[in-house]
Protein backbone atom coordinates (compact mmCIF):
# COMPACT_ATOMS: atom_id res chain seq x y z
CA UNK A 1 0.00 0.00 0.00
CA UNK A 2 0.95 3.60 -0.93
CA UNK A 3 2.08 5.25 2.41
CA UNK A 4 4.06 8.60 3.48
CA UNK A 5 5.77 9.28 6.48
CA UNK A 6 6.95 12.46 8.30
CA UNK A 7 9.87 11.75 10.27
CA UNK A 8 9.35 14.42 13.01
CA UNK A 9 6.47 15.39 14.06
CA UNK A 10 8.31 18.15 15.79
CA UNK A 11 11.08 20.94 14.67
CA UNK A 12 12.51 23.64 16.21
CA UNK A 13 14.86 25.87 14.53
CA UNK A 14 16.16 29.30 15.54
CA UNK A 15 15.52 32.22 13.08
CA UNK A 16 17.91 32.55 10.41
CA UNK A 17 18.82 29.29 10.46
CA UNK A 18 18.03 26.61 7.87
CA UNK A 19 15.15 24.45 7.80
CA UNK A 20 14.88 20.62 7.18
CA UNK A 21 11.41 18.83 7.56
CA UNK A 22 11.43 14.78 6.36
CA UNK A 23 9.26 12.99 4.59
CA UNK A 24 9.69 9.43 3.04
CA UNK A 25 6.89 8.17 0.52
CA UNK A 26 6.90 4.45 -0.49
CA UNK A 27 4.63 4.34 -3.95
CA UNK A 28 4.73 0.88 -6.46
CA UNK A 29 5.68 3.92 -9.16
CA UNK A 30 6.91 7.56 -9.63
CA UNK A 31 4.14 9.55 -7.85
CA UNK A 32 3.19 12.84 -7.54
CA UNK A 33 4.44 14.60 -3.97
CA UNK A 34 3.29 17.64 -2.55
CA UNK A 35 4.16 19.85 0.42
CA UNK A 36 1.22 21.72 2.20
CA UNK A 37 1.37 24.34 4.94
CA UNK A 38 -1.40 24.69 7.56
CA UNK A 39 -1.22 27.70 10.09
CA UNK A 40 -3.11 27.51 13.15
CA UNK A 41 -6.63 28.06 12.35
CA UNK A 42 -6.63 28.15 8.68
CA UNK A 43 -7.08 26.07 5.88
CA UNK A 44 -3.83 24.40 3.91
CA UNK A 45 -1.98 25.95 1.28
CA UNK A 46 0.02 24.39 -1.41
CA UNK A 47 3.57 25.01 -1.41
CA UNK A 48 5.27 22.92 -3.98
CA UNK A 49 4.75 20.02 -6.05
CA UNK A 50 6.88 17.76 -8.10
CA UNK A 51 5.25 15.61 -10.75
CA UNK A 52 7.96 14.15 -12.87
CA UNK A 53 9.67 16.90 -13.99
CA UNK A 54 13.01 18.41 -12.12
CA UNK A 55 13.77 16.75 -9.05
CA UNK A 56 14.60 19.38 -7.55
CA UNK A 57 11.25 21.76 -7.08
CA UNK A 58 11.10 25.22 -5.76
CA UNK A 59 8.13 26.98 -4.21
CA UNK A 60 6.80 29.55 -2.41
CA UNK A 61 8.24 31.91 0.70
CA UNK A 62 11.43 30.14 -0.29
CA UNK A 63 11.27 26.69 0.22
CA UNK A 64 12.40 23.95 -1.91
CA UNK A 65 12.19 19.96 -1.74
CA UNK A 66 13.99 17.37 -3.38
CA UNK A 67 12.94 14.15 -5.24
CA UNK A 68 15.19 11.39 -4.94
CA UNK A 69 13.96 8.18 -6.11
CA UNK A 70 16.82 5.95 -4.87
CA UNK A 71 15.79 7.20 -1.27
CA UNK A 72 12.38 7.41 -1.64
CA UNK A 73 12.23 10.53 0.29
CA UNK A 74 11.04 13.80 -1.07
CA UNK A 75 12.18 16.80 1.97
CA UNK A 76 11.45 20.11 2.39
CA UNK A 77 14.22 22.74 2.82
CA UNK A 78 14.56 26.32 3.63
CA UNK A 79 17.97 28.24 3.88
CA UNK A 80 17.01 30.66 6.63
CA UNK A 81 13.76 30.51 8.70
CA UNK A 82 11.37 33.19 9.57
CA UNK A 83 9.12 33.62 12.80
CA UNK A 84 5.94 33.46 9.89
CA UNK A 85 7.21 30.04 8.96
CA UNK A 86 6.18 28.66 12.07
CA UNK A 87 3.21 26.29 11.37
CA UNK A 88 2.63 22.72 10.26
CA UNK A 89 3.67 20.72 7.01
CA UNK A 90 2.20 18.23 5.34
CA UNK A 91 3.83 15.88 3.05
CA UNK A 92 1.71 14.27 0.56
CA UNK A 93 1.47 11.66 -1.99
CA UNK A 94 -0.86 10.90 -4.96
CA UNK A 95 0.21 7.19 -5.92
CA UNK A 96 0.17 7.54 -9.80
CA UNK A 97 -3.02 6.35 -12.08
CA UNK A 98 -4.98 7.04 -8.59
CA UNK A 99 -7.31 10.00 -7.26
CA UNK A 100 -6.31 9.47 -3.72
CA UNK A 101 -4.33 12.02 -2.05
CA UNK A 102 -2.16 10.44 1.13
CA UNK A 103 -1.63 12.60 3.78
CA UNK A 104 1.75 12.42 6.36
CA UNK A 105 0.89 13.18 10.15
CA UNK A 106 2.33 16.15 9.99
CA UNK A 107 5.22 17.83 11.06
CA UNK A 108 5.03 21.28 13.81
CA UNK A 109 7.58 23.49 12.90
CA UNK A 110 8.35 25.82 15.62
CA UNK A 111 10.99 28.72 15.10
CA UNK A 112 13.00 30.44 18.18
CA UNK A 113 13.85 34.20 17.96
CA UNK B 1 -12.26 30.87 -11.00
CA UNK B 2 -12.90 27.82 -9.15
CA UNK B 3 -13.78 28.24 -5.86
CA UNK B 4 -15.23 25.96 -3.13
CA UNK B 5 -17.87 26.23 -0.23
CA UNK B 6 -18.09 24.17 3.09
CA UNK B 7 -20.60 24.67 5.95
CA UNK B 8 -21.30 24.65 8.67
CA UNK B 9 -17.55 26.66 10.14
CA UNK B 10 -18.93 25.33 13.36
CA UNK B 11 -20.49 23.16 15.10
CA UNK B 12 -21.56 21.54 18.45
CA UNK B 13 -23.19 18.20 18.58
CA UNK B 14 -24.36 15.84 21.00
CA UNK B 15 -23.63 12.96 20.94
CA UNK B 16 -26.24 10.52 19.01
CA UNK B 17 -27.28 13.08 17.19
CA UNK B 18 -27.38 13.04 13.37
CA UNK B 19 -24.94 15.47 11.01
CA UNK B 20 -24.50 16.66 7.80
CA UNK B 21 -21.66 18.72 6.55
CA UNK B 22 -21.87 20.17 3.19
CA UNK B 23 -19.63 21.12 0.22
CA UNK B 24 -19.94 23.01 -2.71
CA UNK B 25 -17.60 23.66 -5.74
CA UNK B 26 -18.15 26.61 -8.35
CA UNK B 27 -16.49 27.22 -11.79
CA UNK B 28 -15.28 23.52 -12.52
CA UNK B 29 -17.55 20.89 -13.82
CA UNK B 30 -17.11 17.40 -12.76
CA UNK B 31 -14.59 17.37 -10.45
CA UNK B 32 -13.15 14.67 -8.06
CA UNK B 33 -14.13 15.35 -4.55
CA UNK B 34 -13.20 14.65 -1.55
CA UNK B 35 -14.26 14.34 2.49
CA UNK B 36 -10.96 14.89 5.15
CA UNK B 37 -10.75 14.60 8.94
CA UNK B 38 -7.99 15.91 10.83
CA UNK B 39 -8.32 15.30 14.55
CA UNK B 40 -5.71 17.08 16.85
CA UNK B 41 -2.21 15.67 17.12
CA UNK B 42 -3.01 13.84 13.63
CA UNK B 43 -2.90 13.76 10.39
CA UNK B 44 -5.16 14.64 7.37
CA UNK B 45 -7.64 10.97 7.02
CA UNK B 46 -8.76 10.59 3.78
CA UNK B 47 -12.90 9.81 4.52
CA UNK B 48 -14.27 9.53 1.13
CA UNK B 49 -13.77 10.56 -2.65
CA UNK B 50 -16.01 11.17 -5.00
CA UNK B 51 -14.99 11.49 -9.08
CA UNK B 52 -18.60 11.94 -10.21
CA UNK B 53 -22.20 12.19 -9.45
CA UNK B 54 -23.47 8.79 -7.17
CA UNK B 55 -19.60 7.24 -7.16
CA UNK B 56 -18.89 7.42 -3.54
CA UNK B 57 -15.65 5.70 -2.07
CA UNK B 58 -15.01 4.71 1.14
CA UNK B 59 -11.65 4.71 2.80
CA UNK B 60 -12.28 4.03 6.58
CA UNK B 61 -15.55 2.05 7.46
CA UNK B 62 -16.86 3.89 9.99
CA UNK B 63 -20.19 5.60 10.86
CA UNK B 64 -20.09 8.42 8.72
CA UNK B 65 -21.52 8.56 5.31
CA UNK B 66 -21.16 10.34 1.77
CA UNK B 67 -23.06 11.49 -0.89
CA UNK B 68 -22.95 13.34 -3.85
CA UNK B 69 -26.41 14.23 -5.13
CA UNK B 70 -25.14 17.04 -7.89
CA UNK B 71 -21.84 17.08 -9.96
CA UNK B 72 -20.50 19.85 -7.23
CA UNK B 73 -22.27 18.98 -4.25
CA UNK B 74 -20.87 16.54 -1.80
CA UNK B 75 -22.36 15.72 1.55
CA UNK B 76 -20.94 13.69 4.69
CA UNK B 77 -23.43 12.78 7.01
CA UNK B 78 -23.65 10.22 9.87
CA UNK B 79 -26.95 9.29 11.32
CA UNK B 80 -25.45 9.19 15.37
CA UNK B 81 -22.34 10.61 15.78
CA UNK B 82 -19.73 9.22 18.40
CA UNK B 83 -17.35 11.01 20.47
CA UNK B 84 -14.66 10.12 18.46
CA UNK B 85 -15.94 11.65 15.33
CA UNK B 86 -15.14 15.49 17.23
CA UNK B 87 -12.21 16.82 14.69
CA UNK B 88 -11.49 19.12 11.75
CA UNK B 89 -13.18 18.44 8.86
CA UNK B 90 -11.91 19.50 5.55
CA UNK B 91 -13.87 19.09 1.74
CA UNK B 92 -11.85 19.36 -1.03
CA UNK B 93 -11.61 19.26 -4.97
CA UNK B 94 -8.80 18.40 -7.69
CA UNK B 95 -7.69 20.09 -10.68
CA UNK B 96 -3.71 20.24 -11.46
CA UNK B 97 -3.36 19.68 -7.52
CA UNK B 98 -5.85 19.85 -4.86
CA UNK B 99 -7.83 22.68 -3.08
CA UNK B 100 -9.05 22.33 -0.06
CA UNK B 101 -12.26 24.37 1.92
CA UNK B 102 -11.98 26.59 4.92
CA UNK B 103 -13.60 23.36 7.31
CA UNK B 104 -15.15 22.74 9.43
CA UNK B 105 -14.49 22.16 13.56
CA UNK B 106 -17.10 19.93 14.94
CA UNK B 107 -17.40 18.88 18.44
CA UNK B 108 -19.42 15.84 19.75
CA UNK B 109 -20.53 16.46 23.05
Amino acid sequence: AQSVTQLDSHVSVSEGTPVLLRCNYSSSYSPSLFWYVQHPNKGLQLLLKYTSAATLVKGINGFEAEFKKSETSFHLTKPSAHMSDAAEYFCVVRPLGTYKYIFGTGTRLKVLA
Amino acid sequence: SQTIHQWPATLVQPVGSPLSLECTVEGTSNPNLYWYRQAAGRGLQLLFYSVGIGQISSEVPQNLSASRPQDRQFILSSKKLLLSDSGFYLCAWTGNTIYFGEGSWLTVV
